[in-house]
């Protein structure tokens, strides 16, 4: 079975800094790779997803991803952090259709 | 775009009675929606896959008898919590499967709390 992890459960950042979040994917066969955000009691919006083209993905808000699959990585970007991009963070992979989370990251920014 | 509206978003229930969430597709079918359960920090839990017109399919683990699926048109699914017991408080959101480019569109959840 396919699965992701994700490293570090909470991160901070300044605003304006630099925003890393990391994912690591195994998998046998090419995996559909996606990045959820989260804000309290709410659903999950999609923020980018990598299916097989180009390996970098750019997403909402900012956001972009590199698939390397020499790394079995597809971590979460953002050059400069602001405050609306506090909240929890997903990676999430897709196997015959259903969809498997990691454990998530929470994203705190300091003013 | 596609929108999943779930309802209710907050429910107390008495421990004993049943609640019955509703997922519903508003612009587009979906032949396939899903269930998952979130603990308090925690991330998302697969509980079944619910498909228009046949029985879900459940993960293991997961009581078919306790979590009622029912997608009887492809714009409905509804999961219900039978006797609800304090256990079963949680965060619920369902997400349905579009039909291309490999989408999921989420609901808002629903923050169950039984006492």
């Amino acid at each position: 079975a396919q699965s992701v992890t994700q490293l570090g459960s909470h991160v901070s950042v300044s605003e304006g800094a630099l925003v890393l979040l990391r994912c690591n994917y195994s998998s046998s066969v090419p995996p559909y790779l996606f990045w959820y955000v989260q804000y309290p009691n709410q659903g999950l919006q999609l923020l980018l997803k990598y299916t097989s083209a180009a390996t970098l993905v750019k997403g909402i808000n900012g956001f972009e991803a590199e698939f390397k699959k020499s790394e079995t990585s597809f971590h979460l970007t953002k050059p400069s952090a602001h405050m609306s991009d506090a909240a929890e963070y997903f990676c999430a992979v897709m196997e015959l259709e259903k969809l498997t989370f990691g454990t998530g990251t929470r994203l705190t920014i300091i003013p | 775009g596609a929108v999943v509206s779930q309802h209710p978003s907050r429910v107390i229930c008495k421990s004993g009675t049943s609640v019955k969430i509703e997922c519903r597709s508003l612009d587009f079918q979906a032949t396939t929606m899903f269930w998952y359960r979130q603990f308090p920090k925690k991330s998302l839990m697969l509980m079944a896959t619910s498909n228009e017109g046949s029985k879900a399919t459940y993960e293991q683990g997961v009581e078919k008898d306790k979590f009622l699926i029912n997608h009887a048109s492809l714009t409905l699914s509804t999961l219900t919590v039978t006797s609800a017991h304090p256990e079963d408080s949680s965060f619920y959101i369902c997400s349905a499967r579009t039909a291309f480019n490999y989408g999921y569109t989420f609901g808002s959840g629903t923050r169950l709390t039984v006492v």
